[in-house]
């Protein structure tokens, strides 16, 4: 199995704040590369596939980047709301696998 | 309204059964691949089974912590997805979410609430 690995685990930030996550692949896995966002008691979102296509309706200020096996994902400004845990996801691959995620709270 | 809703969770016994359900509207199943996630509680998220449409003659994928007790399938004259869980263990206790991933695009662009299985004596 490809194994994913994500960091930092926890950050904490403050609004308007750049943040930047990086998901790295045990293996190769082209642009296959999926990012989620899940506030708490919520099911996860979709963010960004083909490791840099935003999905529809998310706003600009996220972005990804990144193929083979090292992966970001950047937040520009942070806002109150992108206040959630992320998750990477491979797809080149069965079976499919997450990254531990990583926590982003207010300072 | 393009949504999905799950529903069917409980809890069961290890060594019971539960047969999970996700409803979908907005959408056909036809243009659309439809999986399971899980996520344990206080945990990160698992993906579980996929099952493709009809064109693709339904075909399936799964964990390997699932393969052999679970069954994805879907009914798309319901509009269905499902997932019949057997030799439930304790550690197949989560939250589980269904999903859609649409050809040709990346997975999971849309879930369903989630439906809670506990697996308890």
């Amino acid at each position: 199995d490809i194994q994913m690995t994500q960091s930092p685990s926890s950050l904490s930030t403050s609004v308007g704040d750049r943040v930047t996550i990086t998901c790295r692949a045990s293996l190769g896995i082209s642009n296959r590369l999926a990012w989620f966002q899940q506030r708490p008691g919520k099911a996860p979102k979709s963010l960004i596939y083909a490791a840099s296509t935003l999905d529809s309706g998310v706003p600009s200020r996220f972005s990804g980047s990144g193929s083979g096996t090292d992966f970001t994902l950047t937040i520009s400004s942070l806002q109150p709301e992108d206040f959630a845990t992320y998750y990477c996801q491979q797809y080149y691959t069965y079976p499919f696998t997450f990254g531990p995620g990583t926590e982003v709270d207010i300072k | 309204e393009v949504q999905l809703v799950d529903s069917g969770g409980g809890l069961v016994q290890p060594g019971g059964s539960l047969r999970l359900s996700c409803a979908a509207s907005g959408f056909t199943f036809t243009d659309h691949i439809m999986d399971w996630v899980r996520q344990a509680p206080g945990k990160g998220l698992e993906w579980v089974a996929r099952v493709r449409s009809r064109t693709s003659s339904f075909a399936t994928e799964y964990a390997a912590s699932v393969k052999g007790r679970f069954t994805i399938s879907m009914d798309d004259s319901k509009n269905s997805l499902y997932l019949q869980m057997s030799s439930l263990k304790t550690e197949d206790t989560a939250m589980y979410y269904c999903t859609r991933s649409p050809l040709g695009r990346g997975p999971h662009d849309l879930w369903g609430q989630g439906t809670l299985v506990t697996v308890s004596s």
